[in-house]
């Protein structure tokens, strides 16, 4: 079945840094794929997305490229800031059958002033 | 502008009692889900509609029952908690969601003592 794996965490970084959070999924057809950061207390928000390969998905200096090549939709930002401080989910969603999400186990991002 | 409503944001049972959760949405979205989410294992779909009246089963659905009787409101229901069920529930809604993602309500946690 379909499948998102991401990197553990908690990943800690100081701010400015730059920043990777690796996304890999298992999935047959062409799934739209999707980053969503959930704030301590809050729902997930979608931070972006990609509905096709090679798209390029970005959102508030975040960027990450639907790779069919590698199943791969890595999560990027040049400059991270105390506030980026949050869990990250990667998730991929089918085209039919009522638009099932499947989410990775998330991440969690520390930023030191 | 609401977006997602989840009720009640905080809830004890003990073992055995049952409770509704209510998510109501006033995007007049097709597609409703309930997801739980647990430490380390992301989110898992509980149950899903794909509009009024109808309801569907999702990753694990046992112990739980779901209601669409309006396109607004999606209701989660525990017939007999056990503490296994203690986590944090998450509705969320779409209009396609592999075109633009979820929106997500900001979340149940639920202890069962």
């Amino acid at each position: 079945g379909d499948s998102v794996t991401q990197m553990e965490g908690p990943v800690t970084l100081s701010e400015e840094a730059f920043l990777t959070i690796n996304c890999t999924y298992t999935a047959t057809g062409y799934p739209s794929l999707f980053w969503y950061v959930q704030y301590p207390g809050e729902g997930l928000q979608l931070l972006l997305k990609a509905t096709k390969a090679d798209d390029k998905g970005s959102n508030k200096g975040f960027e990450a490229t639907y790779r069919k090549e590698t199943t791969s939709f890595h999560l990027e930002k040049g400059s991270v800031q105390v506030s980026d401080s949050a869990v990250y989910f990667c998730a991929l969603t089918r085209n039919t059958g009522g638009f099932k999400t499947i989410f990775g186990a998330g991440t969690r991002l520390f930023v030191k002033a | 502008n609401a977006g997602v409503t989840q009720t009640p944001k905080f809830r004890v049972l003990k073992t055995g009692q049952s409770m509704t959760l209510l998510c109501a949405q006033d995007m007049n979205h097709e597609y409703m889900y309930w997801y739980r989410q647990d430490p380390g294992m992301g989110l898992r779909l509980i149950h899903y509609s794909v509009g009024e009246g109808t309801t569907a089963k999702g990753e694990v659905p046992d112990g739980y029952n779901v209601s669409r009787l309006k396109k607004q409101n999606f209701l989660l229901g525990l017939e007999s908690a056990a503490p296994s069920q203690t986590s944090v529930y998450f509705c969320a809604s779409s209009y396609s969601a592999a075109n633009y993602g979820y929106t997500f309500g900001s979340g149940t946690r639920l202890t069962v003592v």
